[in-house]
């Protein structure tokens, strides 16, 4: 069945260095995948996504690159700030329309 | 434009109770996903439905759980005879439509945090 794996499942960076977090995926017809950032106690929020048409795609300090011939993709922060400590995670949807979401990344930033 | 909403966002519960859930989509969306997430876990997809309509409930236990999204009103999830191993936060999420390359993105709303005592 469809299911994405993501590494690491924590993570701690020094504030002002880069933290990158990969995921991949199994079903080959998902061609969407969403990276939300998750506060704690709060809703999942998307903070960049990518289809299967592109192989990467920047906004600011985030970029998320996707291979789909090796069926992963990456997520990028440069320049981490304390504010961007929250648990992140990568999703898959494919043509069932729902998503699969990986097991998450607690992201750490140090002072 | 109000985002997605559930309420109740604290739901506690006696084991054998019924737990039911309601959320309203963004205005002009027609598609709504309900998930849940346990303690320092992931999201796992419960259900995906329509108006009127269940598409796909391949994450959905088989027993005690149900959803609907009824023409007029918000979705609900209702749970029988809760046990403590429904507790978990339960969040939906809705799309304008779900495209035939499944990339409409999907919104969440702020959870309903359900605790089973």
């Amino acid at each position: 069945g469809e299911n994405v794996e993501q590494h690491p499942s924590t993570l701690s960076v020094q504030e002002g260095d880069s933290a990158v977090i990969k995921c991949t995926y199994s079903d080959s017809a998902s061609n969407y995948f969403p990276w939300y950032k998750q506060e704690l106690g709060k809703r999942p929020q998307l903070i960049i996504d990518i289809r299967s048409n592109v192989g990467e795609k920047k906004d600011q300090r985030i970029a998320v690159t996707l291979n789909k011939t090796a069926k992963h993709f990456s997520l990028h922060i440069t320049e981490t700030q304390p504010e961007d400590s929250a648990v992140y995670f990568c999703a898959g949807r494919g043509s069932a329309s729902k998503i699969i979401f990986g097991s998450g990344t607690r992201l750490s930033i140090r002072p | 434009n109000a985002g997605v909403m559930q309420n109740p966002r604290h739901l506690v519960r006696r084991r054998g109770q019924e737990a039911r859930l309601r959320c309203s989509p963004m205005k002009g969306h027609s598609h709504v996903y309900w998930y849940r997430q346990l303690p320092e876990e992931g999201l796992k997809f419960m259900v995906y439905l329509q108006k009127e309509n269940i598409i796909d409930e391949s994450g959905m236990p088989k027993e005690r759980f149900s959803a609907e999204f009824p023409k007029e009103g918000p979705s609900i999830l209702r749970i029988q005879q809760v046990v403590r191993g429904d507790s978990a936060a339960y969040f939906c999420a809705s799309s304008p439509s779900a495209s035939l390359d499944g990339t409409d993105t999907q919104y969440f709303g702020p959870g309903t945090r359900l605790t089973v005592l």
